[in-house]
């Protein structure tokens, strides 16, 4: 049972654009979540995170929006650059339970931002 | 470098070769992490020790075990793999095992098994 979706297996938007990645979950004991940025040959790295007492956290270019009650949180990267272009995996972290202590990822959406 | 290293790279190996990946961190970090990435797969977590106390098996089969001798280093050992074992192993750490700061990985090694 894969407890954290993403739905897109890719995504393709012009350069100055907005990119908009999305994840849904099923665990509601999930109360922080995490976007990654992979690209080819090198591990993925921390991009944002959102505590689920917020519905928003904003860090330069990128956004994370967190809907508790739909289980969904998204990216927005906006404007999009061409250096963007890379596999986007969302994670989340338990406060307890099974999931306790340990990141379930999704399964990754690929991003191409074209000049 | 990335704070994070794995070695090797690359493994290509038989199914009855016995061999060991090796991971690296000099972050200052308690906990470290075995994941598997599958093609079109999400990271599956093997392993998770913290303190260098193993905390977590997701039920990974014995054919992999692993090693953690100190809080900076971690092994997967591997013998009479399968050719579905084929995947890139990724090692992560982080300074608690609820990952606030995020965890930190190293770029992974890509194994085949033939």
């Amino acid at each position: 049972d894969q407890q954290v979706k993403q739905n897109s297996p890719s995504l393709s938007v012009q350069e100055g654009r907005i990119s908009i990645l999305n994840c849904d979950y099923t665990n509601s004991m999930f109360d922080y979540f995490l976007w990654y940025k992979k690209y080819p040959a090198e591990g993925p790295t921390f991009l944002i995170s959102i505590s689920s007492i917020k519905d928003k956290n904003e860090d330069g270019r990128f956004t994370v929006f967190l809907n508790k009650s739909a289980k969904h949180l998204s990216l927005h990267i906006v404007p999009s650059q061409p250096g963007d272009s890379a596999v986007y995996f969302c994670a989340a972290s338990a406060a307890g339970g099974t999931s306790y202590g340990k990141l379930t990822f999704g399964q990754g959406t690929i991003l191409t931002v074209h000049p | 470098e990335t704070g994070v290293t794995q070695t090797p790279r690359h493994l290509v190996m038989g199914m009855t070769n016995k061999k060991s990946l090796k991971c690296e961190q000099h972050l200052g970090h308690n906990a470290m992490y075995w994941y598997k990435q599958s093609a079109k797969k999400p990271l599956e977590l093997m392993f998770v020790y913290n303190f260098k106390e193993q905390t977590e098996n997701n039920s990974v089969p014995s054919r992999f075990s692993p090693e953690c001798p100190n809080s900076s280093h971690l092994f997967l050992h591997l013998h009479t793999l399968q050719p579905e074992d084929s995947a890139l192993y990724l090692c992560a750490s982080s300074q608690d095992r609820r990952g606030f700061m995020g965890y930190t990985f190293g770029s992974g090694t890509r194994l085949t098994v033939v």
